[in-house]
């Protein structure tokens, strides 16, 4: 089955700084990407995603890209804000399944 | 509109106790799934329903239980609560089966199980 790898576990930046976040997959089926982030005491939440078919994508200081021929894909915050604070989850998703990383907790310092 | 609601927030149970995990959501989505997430171990598939009076099995079925038997509400049971039930768990619903419809989360349920 997919088996997603997230890493670092913990991240600190300080604010204004970027933040990177990068998972693999194994699952060659997997064609759909999204990022979740979740804060304290939430449920996750859809911040972007990305299909197969494309290399990058950006929403204001947030952006992914994927790599296919290496299996990887990568979350890119930029001018970080003490509200980007948040455990941050990838995903992979075949068709039939959503695989979860197992998260990644971004800490903002002042 | 509320999305999907979670009740209760937190729960202690005592091993061999049983308990109710309430979802429901107001989105009229038929896809509903139980998650759990447990630290560094992201979130694993307990059950889903594709709509009411359907269910199936997800990666981490053992000791739970659920029905579907309105669009709005997928309850989760554990018949005799196990340590290795504490967890976060969180219900979640999407507009589509399709792969790349987003899921909408609760707020999810703490249970701690001694």
């Amino acid at each position: 089955g997919e088996n997603v790898e997230q890493h670092p576990s913990t991240l600190s930046v300080q604010e204004g700084d970027s933040a990177v976040i990068k998972c693999t997959y194994s699952d060659s089926a997997s064609n759909y990407f999204p990022w979740y982030k979740q804060e304290l005491g939430k449920g996750p939440q859809l911040i972007i995603d990305i299909r197969s078919n494309v290399g990058e994508k950006k929403d204001q200081r947030i952006a992914v890209t994927l790599n296919k021929t290496a299996k990887h894909f990568s979350l890119h915050i930029t001018e970080t804000q003490p509200e980007d604070s948040a455990v941050y989850f990838c995903a992979a998703s075949t068709l039939r399944k959503l695989t979860f990383g197992t998260g990644t907790r971004l800490q903002v310092t002042l | 509109n509320a999305g999907v609601t979670q009740t209760p927030k937190f729960r202690i149970l005592k091993i061999g106790q049983s308990m109710t995990l309430q979802c429901t959501q107001d989105m009229n989505h038929n896809y509903m799934y139980w998650y759990r997430q447990d630290p560094g171990m992201g979130l694993k598939l307990i059950y889903y329903s594709v709509g009411a009076g359907i269910t199936d099995k997800g990666e981490v079925p053992n000791g739970y239980n659920v029905s579907r038997s309105t669009t709005e509400d997928f309850p989760l049971r554990l018949e005799l609560a196990a340590p290795s039930q504490t967890s976060v768990y969180f219900c979640a619903s999407r507009e589509r089966q399709a792969y790349n419809s987003p899921l909408h989360f609760g707020n999810g349920t703490r249970l701690t199980v001694t």
